[in-house]
């Protein structure tokens, strides 16, 4: 089967960096997202990542090992405005998005 | 413009009602997707359509009936449903359909509840 895991909820201090794991398990693989969702809204997208290796985006960086089925999205200098859902999911080797569960960050001042 | 439009925001309905859910899109994207999300649970794909023919219908029951009148435009047609049918409905689109980096834009999406 296929499956994705993330872990279910962290918590991170203001200003601090946070890593959220996923791992994939797919029948084939086409690229790995990440989705933003703030409770109550649609998910946003945030990064792919289809090659080996950490893309960067200003304050967000996405790494991804298509060897070990490994993927995290790095959160640097957090703000109270990045508590949110943060959706991995991988598209398959019929271009279908596979989502995990979602990690739900809570950011404490 | 780089949004998905969904309307109604709410929407209550009773079991024997029929209802429609809206979804817009001018940013010349092909592909459109109805999802369906329960509180704390990813996306669920219920269909996906491709220069306006559906491309994907993940079994879903026939008291949802998709519609797509033009490729700016994608309908979810609802008769009948259920109290467990409740949920958040998120239209989506992308670039095109069956490709890897095919990045979705949602809508703000249209929350149903059923009685």
């Amino acid at each position: 089967g296929q499956n994705i895991d993330q872990p279910t909820e962290m918590t991170a201090t203001e200003g601090a960096i946070v890593q959220i794991n996923c791992t994939y398990q797919t029948s084939g693989f086409n690229g790995l997202f990440w989705y933003q969702q703030h409770a109550g809204e649609a998910p946003t997208f945030l990064s792919y990542n289809v090659l080996d290796g950490l893309e960067e985006k200003g304050r967000f960086s996405s790494f991804l090992s298509r060897s070990k089925g490994y993927s995290y999205l790095l959160l640097k200098e957090l703000q109270m405005k990045d508590s949110a859902s943060y959706l991995c999911a991988v598209s398959d080797s019929n271009y279908q998005l596979i989502w995990g569960a979602g990690t739900k960050l809570i950011i404490k001042p | 413009d780089t949004e998905v439009t969904q309307t109604p925001k709410h929407l209550v309905m009773g079991m024997t009602n029929k209802k429609s859910l809206k979804c817009e899109q001018h940013m010349g994207h092909r592909a459109m997707y109805w999802y369906k999300q329960k509180a704390k649970k990813p996306p669920e794909l219920m269909f996906v359509y491709s220069y306006e023919k559906l491309s994907i219908n993940e079994s879903v029951p026939s008291r949802f009936s998709p519609e797509c009148p033009n490729s700016s435009l994608l309908n979810l047609h609802l008769h009948a449903l259920q109290p467990e049918d409740s949920a958040l409905y998120l239209c989506a689109s992308s670039q095109d359909w069956g490709s890897g980096a095919n990045v979705l834009t949602f809508g703000a999406g249209s929350r149903l509840t059923v009685l």
